[in-house]
């Protein structure tokens, strides 16, 4: 059981390019978010997606595409990247019948 | 918009002495609330909070929700090095399945040997 992992861990773009960010997790969880963490900006919702097929802008979308193709996993894209998206991304799901959140370990993305 | 406000944004202390951190909230529909401890890497779940007036305990970390004033507070007591990380809480309301978080800045707090 490894719980939620992300790819890669570490990433470096140069501005413009395009990047897709892996979250998986095998805990079954229907509910499965994005967040970004900048220094003194506590943890803001990307998107989320509460089941297979479904996704949802949360407070800070713009700039960011994700896809739920499958159950276990929740895409992160990033279609032409810009430095304000220099930031650690991590990718949680829902433990059911609680609100508790399960966070995977992040990615480090630097947009130089 | 929904808020969560923590503080102090940051607190340096020495081995045994007891913190406590503060945080209040702006939720629609108020549900929950919950405390996360991050270290290094992701945050790690240490309580949740629904019910006001009734602690919640984990060996020297305490916790607490007062729904009439609207916050929470975080008590840990004889604090190691170990204790060291921000401390993260969030607010959870009822309004249908979306099952968000809203998350405030976070307490730095530095445990000193």
């Amino acid at each position: 059981n490894a719980g939620v992992t992300q790819t890669p861990k570490f990433r470096v773009l140069k501005t413009g390019q395009s990047m897709t960010l892996l979250c998986a997790q095998d805990m079954n969880h229907e509910y499965m978010y994005w967040y970004r963490q900048d220094p003194g900006m506590g943890l803001r919702l990307i998107h989320y997606s509460v089941g297979e097929g479904t996704t949802a802008k949360g407070e800070v979308p713009d700039g960011y595409n994700v896809s739920r193709l499958k159950k276990q996993n929740f895409l992160l894209g990033l279609e032409s990247a810009a430095p304000s998206q220099t930031s650690v991304y991590f990718c949680a799901s829902k433990v059911p019948d609680t609100y508790e959140q399960y966070f995977g370990p992040g990615t480090r993305l630097t947009v130089t | 918009e929904d808020k969560v406000v923590q503080s102090p944004l940051s607190l340096v202390v020495h081995e045994g002495d007891t913190v406590t951190l503060n945080c209040s909230y702006e939720v629609t529909n108020f549900r929950s609330l919950l405390w996360y401890k991050q270290e290094k890497k992701a945050p790690t779940f240490l309580f949740m909070l629904t019910s006001s007036g009734i602690e919640k305990k984990s060996g020297r970390l305490s916790s607490i929700l007062d729904k009439k004033e609207l916050f929470s507070i975080l008590n840990i007591t004889a604090t190691q090095t170990g204790d060291s990380a921000v401390y993260l809480c969030a607010g959870k309301n009822s309004g249908g399945s979306n099952y968000k978080l809203t998350f405030g800045k976070g307490t730095l707090l530095t445990v000193n040997p």
